[in-house]
């Protein structure tokens, strides 16, 4: 599977739209790339996944580059309830390993 | 509405005792996980499971065993707890041509 890395980090303002970048440069062509978020002491929740596409559902947009080397996950207006660590992985659609890197901790702040 | 379901939220364990976490899903998923989370070390992989009784190791399995007896439980056990050992652990289940994974809500073992 192909590695990912995102900030450590981000704060956004409540109101404003949030975007998350995820670098995936080694991803292959089988691979897809999917986003988490885990609110504190809760399980990982998923969000929404592409392959080349740009993919848009209740919860968020995803945007992947061109040469899918790196996406950004877009929450169009940020509230209190989305400071969480945000998961960006790449894996197979049938793949069976699925491992996660330390993902993004955003804060949004009022 | 689909479920993952950890048989515990809150787990106290004595060093050397055998653990048992348990896992169970509801949706005839094919492959199960087992993880655990430290502070600052994110999401690791203990085990997984893409059939009854086949299991693979993940990144981090020493000290872990696993079971898959039914397609729908998938059990970790620590052999003989210790308190390194303690973190919260995670299961989460996926379909063989699914594309999300489902998570329980977590088990906070406390090694003492």
């Amino acid at each position: 599977d192909a590695k990912t890395t995102q900030p450590t980090s981000m704060d956004c303002a409540e109101g404003r739209a949030a975007n998350l970048p995820c670098n995936h440069s080694t991803i292959s062509g089988n691979e897809y790339v999917y986003w988490y978020r885990q609110i504190h002491s809760q399980g990982p929740q998923y969000i929404i996944h592409g392959l080349k596409n740009n993919e848009t559902n209740e919860m968020a947009s995803l945007i992947i580059t061109e040469d899918r080397k790196s996406s950004t996950l877009i929450l169009p207006h940020a509230t209190l309830r989305d400071t969480a660590v945000y998961y960006c992985i790449a894996f197979p659609r049938a793949g069976n390993m699925l491992t996660f890197g330390g993902g993004t901790r955003l804060m949004v702040k009022p | 509405d689909v479920k993952v379901t950890q048989s515990s939220r809150y787990l106290v364990k004595r060093t050397g005792e055998k653990v048992f976490l348990e896992c169970v899903q509801d949706m005839d998923h094919e492959n199960m996980f087992w993880y655990r989370q430290d502070p600052g070390l994110g999401l690791r992989l203990i085990y997984f499971s893409y059939d009854v009784k086949m299991k693979e190791k993940g990144d981090i399995p020493e000290g872990y065993s696993v079971s898959r007896e039914k397609k729908e439980r998938f059990s970790l056990i620590l052999e003989s707890a210790s308190t390194n050992q303690t973190s919260m652990y995670l299961c989460a289940s996926r379909g063989q041509k699914g594309t999300e994974a489902f998570f329980g809500q977590g088990t906070r073992l406390t090694v003492v």
